[in-house]
């Protein structure tokens, strides 16, 4: 089954202990990014990768770092993190950035950070 | 900065009611998208606008773009309790380097 899987699920941790969500997903896809969804501000860009090893900041990428070596994996790394990080995550995959390109999220990584 | 308005914030109704949801934007859209997000997953995509005036349907669902491609609305016939979730709009920028851009979306919530 084509889809973008995402771990953990839940994770309450806290202020300042590394942390790595990771991302995979199975079509093959190029393009991959990161996504936070926070009430009232709805879903904005972290970072964003047009393929291996090419990443790039999207909107609000602080506090937040990426990597991309292999073209199935996109993990979300935060260093230090601070409890305005807690929110929903997604992460999502697409062939590329072309309209015709759907772009597949995964099922979300709720972080609360004490 | 463009800006994405989609209104009503909130929608309750009852089962085989017709609904209507706006997106308006502050800047000509590149191409409008809309998701529909369920709880507890990802956001999902039902279709994607280019021309403006242009109309496309998906079952009870049918999506419209407005003429000066800044605006764009989602009509329900005869909602169903499996329509509820938050719908969102968002523009595709269809170039590297550019964030897709999300409106705040409408929560949906269909009683049977």
């Amino acid at each position: 089954e084509a889809q973008v899987t995402q771990n953990p699920r839940y994770l309450i941790t806290v202020t300042g202990k590394k942390l790595t969500v990771t991302c995979s997903q199975n079509m093959n896809h190029e393009y991959m990014s990161w996504y936070r969804q926070d009430p009232g501000l709805g879903l904005r860009q972290i970072y964003y990768s047009m393929n291996v090893e090419v990443t790039d900041k999207g909107d609000v990428p602080e506090g937040y770092k990426v990597s991309r070596k292999e073209k199935r994996n996109f993990p979300l790394i935060l260093e230090s993190p601070s409890p305005n990080q807690t929110s929903l995550y997604f992460c999502a995959s697409s062939l590329s950035i072309g309209i015709a390109d759907t772009q597949y999220f995964g099922p979300g990584t709720r972080l609360t950070v004490l | 900065t463009q800006l994405l308005e989609q209104s009503p914030q909130f929608l309750s109704i009852q089962e085989g009611e017709n609904l209507t949801v706006y997106c308006n934007s502050s800047s000509v859209f590149s191409s409008l998208q809309w998701y529909r997000q369920e709880p507890g997953e990802g956001p999902v995509l039902l279709v994607t606008v280019v021309t403006g005036g242009e109309v496309k349907k998906l079952k009870r669902l049918t999506f419209q773009f407005g003429d000066a491609r800044k605006d764009s609305s989602l009509h329900i016939t005869a909602a169903q309790p499996g329509d509820t979730g938050l719908y969102l709009c968002a523009d595709h920028p269809n170039q590297a380097g550019t964030a897709l851009i999300f409106g705040k979306g409408t929560t949906l919530s269909v009683s049977s």
